[in-house]
């Protein structure tokens, strides 16, 4: 089956860092992105990664090991706006976004 | 508008009623994916359209969900004899390419609730 595992809550202060993890296990890999979603809203787009590696975009950046099923998303100098879930998603090898249950971050003042 | 929009925003069904749900993709965007998401979980893809063309509907939970694009812009999701395992919220995306293999960004709209009493 395919699974993908992230943390269901997550609580940061403001202004810290923090990691948000996942791990995927699909019939093949094509990306995996990562989408910000605040309550009620619709997921928006913050990044896609395809090669083992970090990308850094702003105050987000996300990693990805292949080898090992995993990716991070780190988010610095975290401001309370910040406060949604994060979802990850992995484009397997039919092209569909499988995708996690997302993980809720809370920033406290 | 430049986004996504869906409508209803909110539905209420009772068990048994049909209903449909619209989308109105970004123009021009040429793929068309529909998703169920119940509260506290990720999406689950239901179906992905290319133009008009339904390529894939291997997501759809059973023959009483069906959708269409006739016109490769406007889908609508139609639900008939709705079961209380229906409720969630459903949301369109849509990405300006059709190469489903590509990394294409996908634009989500604000979803549909779909309450069945």
């Amino acid at each position: 089956g395919q699974n993908i595992d992230q943390p269901t809550e997550m609580t940061a202060t403001e202004g810290a860092i923090v990691q948000i993890n996942c791990t995927y296990q699909t019939s093949g890999f094509n990306g995996l992105f990562w989408y910000q979603q605040h309550a009620g809203e619709a997921p928006t787009f913050l990044s896609y990664n395809v090669l083992d590696g970090l990308e850094e975009k702003g105050r987000f950046s996300s990693f990805l090991s292949r080898s090992k099923g995993y990716s991070y998303l780190l988010l610095k100098e975290l401001q309370m706006k910040d406060s949604a879930s994060y979802l990850c998603a992995v484009l397997d090898s039919n092209y569909q976004l499988i995708w996690g249950a997302g993980t809720k971050l809370i920033i406290k003042p | 508008g430049a986004g996504v929009s869906q409508s209803p925003r909110y539905k209420v069904a009772k068990r048994g009623q049909d209903v449909a749900l619209r989308c109105d993709p970004i123009s021009g965007h040429v793929s068309l994916f529909w998703y169920q998401q119940a509260l506290g979980q990720g999406p689950e893809f239901l179906t992905y359209f290319q133009n008009e063309a339904q390529l894939d509907k291997s997501g759809l939970p059973s023959d009483r969900f069906f959708a269409e694009r006739p016109e490769g812009s406007v889908s609508t999701l139609k639900i008939q004899r709705t079961q209380q395992e229906d409720s969630a919220v459903y949301l369109c995306a849509s990405s300006l390419e059709g190469d489903r293999g590509a990394p294409n960004e996908q634009f989500f709209g604000p979803g549909t609730r779909l309450t069945v009493l």
